[in-house]
């Protein structure tokens, strides 16, 4: 069973701390993608990653860094966290090659207060 | 920029019904496009995907179509559970860029 792992489904941070986000993949995918959720706002995208060490801005990138020393294995950064970030985030991968499905990880909910 | 939406935001139907869900995007220049289904606090779980080349895929009671050159797929469920109650989003990938509509709320009463 193909598997997108994402290190914690809640989190409590206060603002101004650093926060990492971890999510892994067993499928030996080339992409990877950081994506945040809010009510009414839909799917938005932050950073994705095509390759190790390789990183392209989304839609939202402010406030965010990434980091893909692995392949399996991408981090999503808040470099100072802000209660504007408390959000759903949502980790997926997909090949890179091909008309391929993307898979997705269970999601963190996380708090900044 | 590829804009997806999805129509309606909301959907309660009785258990036993068979029904629609509507997706359409603004550029027909798709490599696929994706079905997702979302439980509240959870991930998404893929349900079909349908390449650009093609018109239709089934699973089981779901049945998703896809007209690219109108800019529309539909997601159509039969004889809908009330295990069927989730969220449902549509995605469009261009390669490295996939976009999501809203998502459509569905519930299924018993």
């Amino acid at each position: 069973d193909v598997k997108v792992t994402q290190s914690s489904r809640y989190l409590v941070k206060r603002t101004g701390e650093k926060v990492f986000l971890e999510c892994v993949q067993d499928m030996d995918h080339e992409n990877m993608f950081w994506y945040r959720q809010d009510p009414g706002l839909g799917l938005r995208l932050i950073y994705f990653s095509y390759d190790v060490k390789m990183k392209e801005k989304g839609d939202i990138p402010e406030g965010y860094s990434v980091s893909r020393e692995k392949k399996e294995r991408f981090s999503l950064i808040l470099e100072s966290a802000s209660t504007n970030q408390t959000s759903m985030y949502l980790c997926a991968s997909k090949r890179n090659v091909g008309n391929t499905e993307a898979f997705f990880g269970q999601g963190t909910r996380l708090t900044v207060v | 920029k590829q804009e997806v939406t999805q129509i309606p935001a909301a959907l309660s139907v009785p258990e036993g019904e068979n029904l629609v869900l509507n997706c359409s995007f603004t550029d027909s220049a798709i490599y696929n496009l994706q079905w997702f289904r979302q439980d509240p606090g959870k991930g998404l779980t893929s349900l079909l995907l349908i390449q650009s080349s093609q018109r239709e895929q089934t699973s089981g009671r779901l049945n998703a179509s896809l007209d690219k050159s109108s800019g529309r797929s539909t997601l159509y469920i039969a004889a809908s559970q009330p295990g069927d109650s989730a969220t449902y989003l549509c995605a469009v990938n261009n390669n490295n860029d996939m976009r999501f509509g809203a998502g459509t709320r569905l519930t299924v009463k018993p």
